[in-house]
């Protein structure tokens, strides 16, 4: 089964500062995309990663994708409050299952 | 906003009683996936849809179903309603090209659903 795991599970960080969250399997994904969600509402698609050690930026965030394809982390740069929220990664299994899997979740709480 | 609607947005009904989750996915999209979410947990994969077939299923349980029509809207039908099935059902749209390795998906803005 294929899983992805994320850390930390819970970040709490004066406004200014900079996080990275991470995303982690022990398989390899064709691509992954990362979430973020806020209360009540659906996750909207940040970013997808797709070749192996691929960075991308928006904005003050950095998404990489890890060589080996197994691993990603995502990078805030001077967090501010609206990056508030619930980032999940994601990725399509590649068992031919066609499931689609999302990582464990880490809520981030920016403080003014 | 995503072009994914979901209807309706709150849904309150008792144990034991069945209720219908309706889905319209962005233009274009034709596959369909349906995911449950409860207080503080992570996004449980329910089932996908794909051009009106079903194309793989997760942790659904025996008394969901779901469909997708011809015009690919779908519903999700949720019976014998249990207390636990309280939680936030979000439905998401892909275009997803065969083999599905992009597989972007697009959430809807979710049904809270509460069973007393």
């Amino acid at each position: 089964t294929q899983l992805l795991e994320q850390s930390p599970q819970f970040l709490s960080i004066q406004e200014g500062e900079n996080l990275t969250v991470y995303c982690n399997s022990s398989s390899v994904f064709s691509s992954l995309q990362w979430y973020r969600q806020e209360p009540g509402e659906g996750p909207v698609l940040l970013v997808t990663v797709v070749t192996g050690g691929e960075v991308k930026k928006l904005k003050r965030l950095t998404f990489q994708f890890g060589d080996a394809r197994k691993d990603s982390s995502l990078h805030i740069t001077a967090a501010q409050t609206g990056d508030t929220g619930l980032y999940l990664c994601a990725g399509p299994s590649t068992s031919g299952t066609y499931k689609y899997i999302f990582g464990t979740g880490t809520r981030l709480k920016v403080l003014a | 906003d995503s072009g994914v609607t979901q209807t309706p947005k709150h849904l309150i009904t008792a144990t034991g009683q069945r209720v219908t989750l309706r889905c319209s996915p962005r233009s274009g999209d034709l596959s369909v996936y349906w995911y449950q979410q409860s207080l503080d947990q992570g996004l449980q994969f329910l089932i996908q849809y794909y051009n009106g077939e079903e194309r793989a299923k997760g942790n659904i349980l025996e008394r969901f179903s779901a469909q997708q029509f011809p015009d690919l809207h779908s519903e999700l039908n949720l019976s014998s309603l249990e207390l636990g099935d309280s939680a936030l059902y979000f439905c998401a749209s892909s275009v997803e090209s065969f083999g599905g390795h992009y597989n972007e998906q697009f959430f809807g803005p979710g049904t809270r659903l509460t069973v007393l």
